[in-house]
């Protein structure tokens, strides 16, 4: 299964500023996602995000609070822009599962918002 | 809408117990099933991954079943140890949605 490295592993933030997530993936993916665990909750879709166009987004979320970049098939950037505390979550990327491996997680983000 | 639901939400038992956490969901026209275990403060290791057309899937102490005409799925923990205490989630998948339920944090007390 595709192994993906997510960084960085965690952040302290100010208020107002943006955050660039980065996942790189071991092998060429055609869909990649990206979840939001906010404290003490289970994880919520984001988007999905294809190469070579635009980031589907789930209700709740706009592309300007979450801008997402997918340049070609083994990277993708999550950016959460204008930071409040409310922001304070972790961040994951997921790839699309492969012939019966299952899906496959980043190790997470940590952001804190101050 | 599905919904995914994991009981109990927390479990504390002594070392070397069996146990058993629960999943269940709303639709069962669903691909597959997966659980995941998530330490504090970090991302997701995937355990067990069971197709639609499966039935059940083993990996070590680790076993998980899923009924789908009845909704649900089970992960039995045989001979449990200290470092199996964590936050274990299941999730279901249809197409390219999944959903994830909330969670069983175990600790397992030396």
């Amino acid at each position: 299964s595709a192994v993906i490295s997510q960084k960085p592993s965690r952040d302290i933030c100010q208020r107002g500023t943006s955050l660039t997530i980065q996942c790189q993936v071991d092998s060429q993916v055609t869909m990649m996602f990206w979840y939001r665990q906010q404290p003490g909750q289970s994880l919520t879709l984001i988007a999905t995000a294809n190469q070579g166009s635009e980031a589907t987004y789930e209700s709740g979320f706009v592309i300007d609070k979450f801008p997402i970049s997918r340049p070609n098939l083994t990277f993708s950037t999550l950016t959460v822009s204008n930071m409040s505390p409310e922001d304070s979550s972790i961040y994951l990327c997921s790839v699309e599962p492969g012939q019966g491996n299952g899906y496959t997680f980043g190790s997470g983000t940590r952001l804190t918002v101050v | 809408k599905q919904e995914v639901t994991q009981i109990p939400a927390a479990l504390s038992v002594p070392e070397g117990e069996n146990l058993v956490l629960n999943c269940s969901f709303t639709d069962s026209a669903i691909y597959n099933l997966q659980w995941f275990r998530q330490d504090p403060g970090k991302g997701l290791t995937s355990l067990l991954l069971i197709q639609s057309s499966q039935r059940e899937q083993t990996s070590g102490r680790l076993n998980a079943s899923l009924d789908k005409s009845s909704g649900r799925s089970t992960l039995y923990i045989a001979a449990s140890q200290p470092g199996d205490s964590a936050t274990y989630l299941c999730a279901v998948s249809r197409g390219n949605q999944f959903y994830f339920g909330t969670g069983t944090s175990l600790t397992v007390i030396p």
